[in-house]
């Protein structure tokens, strides 16, 4: 069974609107991150989750825009709000330490068409 | 940002070939990954080399890192199509599970 799940694994969405994307581990885990894969190009980090408090944001990216929350250590959301076509990507969560050691955990994804 | 550049951007051989990728990073690092995406979805780990070791293996997989260089290489022995995919490097310059990714290598083997 899988490591990380998120879910919606795709979907399309209107301009203007804003999508939750959850993600959920089956372990207990020390970090969890979020990462932005655009059409054609390679993983850049959004933002590190932390657990009960504000998430630690990567140049280029701000809390309005992708908002994100980590209520406990299994479990994070992130939101991509106010979407216009260029936010239409694969949205990837990631995992690492807990249980699990060094090895960082992916999730499938979830794909995102902005219309 | 990137850390660096992987070459080729593009690889086509034939089944039963060897494919070699390549990674560069700018910064020090902790640990040097490989990873492998089908069809735009998820990650799957293939390989983690620490900065003080200098080549692993795993089944047909072989990478080598050069520190001095500040390079990484992943060999994939005797291809199957099932190899087709895109092949990610990512460093970390500390434990902690944040990572930078090169620009990926997109690899096609033809039966």
């Amino acid at each position: 069974s899988a490591v990380i799940s998120q879910k919606p694994s795709r979907d399309i969405c209107q301009r203007g609107t804003s999508l939750t994307i959850q993600c959920q581990v089956d372990s207990q885990v020390t970090m969890m991150f979020w990462y932005r894969q655009q059409p054609g190009q390679s993983l850049t980090l959004i933002a590190t989750a932390n657990q009960g408090s504000e998430a630690t944001y990567e140049s280029g990216f701000v809390i309005d825009k992708f908002p994100i929350s980590r209520p406990n250590l299994t479990f994070s959301t992130l939101t991509v709000s106010n979407m216009s076509p260029e936010d239409s990507s694969i949205y990837l969560c990631s995992a690492w330490g807990g249980i699990r050691g060094n090895t960082i955990y992916f999730g499938e994804g979830s794909w995102l068409t902005v219309v | 940002s990137q850390q660096g550049e992987e070459d080729p951007q593009a690889l086509s051989i034939q089944e039963g070939e060897n494919a070699t990728m390549n990674c560069s990073y700018k910064t020090s690092i902790n640990n040097l990954q490989w990873y492998r995406q089908n069809s735009g979805r998820g990650l799957v780990h293939l390989i983690l080399i620490r900065s003080n070791e200098r080549e692993k293996h795993s089944g047909r997989l072989r990478v080598t890192l050069d520190t001095s260089k500040k390079s990484s290489s992943l060999l994939i022995t005797a291809s199957r199509a099932a190899d087709t995919a895109s092949y990610f490097c990512a460093t970390d310059e500390r434990e902690g599970g944040k990572l930078i990714f090169g620009q990926g290598t997109e690899l096609s083997v033809k039966p």
